[in-house]
């Protein structure tokens, strides 16, 4: 079947860098993206991996390796704002569903 | 997100009562979703429309009707709320310009229905 795995929970503090790791099982691979998510609000797309390697969107990197089927999320420099829970997804179900991981709620202190 | 109109936003039902959420694009893609998102877990299929006049069950249909009557809108129905359904729900639609096969997808801002 298919399936995604997301630590649940992740605290770092102000200005570090913190990595949110996902390992994935797919029958068919058509890429991986991330999502971020504030509480009470709706899931915002954060960045896309359709090859190996690392996409960098500012503070925001990811990276992708598919021979290990999994994907990281890093985020630099650390701000308050960036409290929320953070989520890995593919296509799944011969590519015609978006299937998301469980969540990582990250909890960014002084 | 301004592409992805969701409505209501809240919703309180009695156990029994019936009710549909509706949700509309304006960015002309074949693919709709619902998800359901309890609290602290993620996002969980519920039915989804690869194109219009067609649907297929997710990881949770059970409760839940839908339909796809146009490109525009995708609605989903619970004919007999129960209190296991109380949950946010959120309607989904890829980014029409990354093509098919996109995981990147616009998000209506939710309904949060309690069923009491």
């Amino acid at each position: 079947g298919q399936s995604l795995e997301q630590p649940s929970e992740v605290t770092a503090v102000e200005g570090a860098i913190v990595q949110i790791n996902c390992t994935y099982q797919t029958s068919g691979f058509y890429g991986l993206s991330w999502y971020q998510q504030h509480d009470g609000g709706a899931p915002t797309f954060l960045s896309y991996n359709a090859l190996d390697g690392l996409e960098e969107t500012g503070r925001f990197s990811s990276f992708l390796s598919r021979s290990d089927s999994y994907g990281y999320l890093l985020l630099q420099e650390l701000q308050m704002k960036d409290s929320a829970s953070y989520f890995c997804a593919v296509r799944t179900g011969g590519g015609n569903k978006l299937t998301f991981g469980t969540g990582t709620q990250l909890k960014v202190e002084l | 997100n301004a592409g992805v109109t969701q409505t209501p936003k809240f919703q309180v039902l009695k156990t029994g009562q019936s009710m549909t959420l509706q949700c509309a694009q304006d960015m002309n893609h074949n693919s709709m979703y619902w998800y359901r998102q309890d609290p602290g877990m993620g996002l969980r299929l519920i039915y989804y429309s690869a194109s219009e006049g067609t649907t297929d069950k997710g990881e949770v249909p059970n409760g839940y009707n839908v339909s796809r009557l146009n490109k525009r809108e995708f609605s989903l129905r619970l004919e007999s709320a129960a209190p296991s359904q109380t949950s946010v729900y959120f309607c989904a639609v890829p980014n029409p310009r990354q093509g098919t096969f996109s995981t990147e997808a616009f998000f209506g801002q939710g309904t949060r229905l309690t069923v009491v």
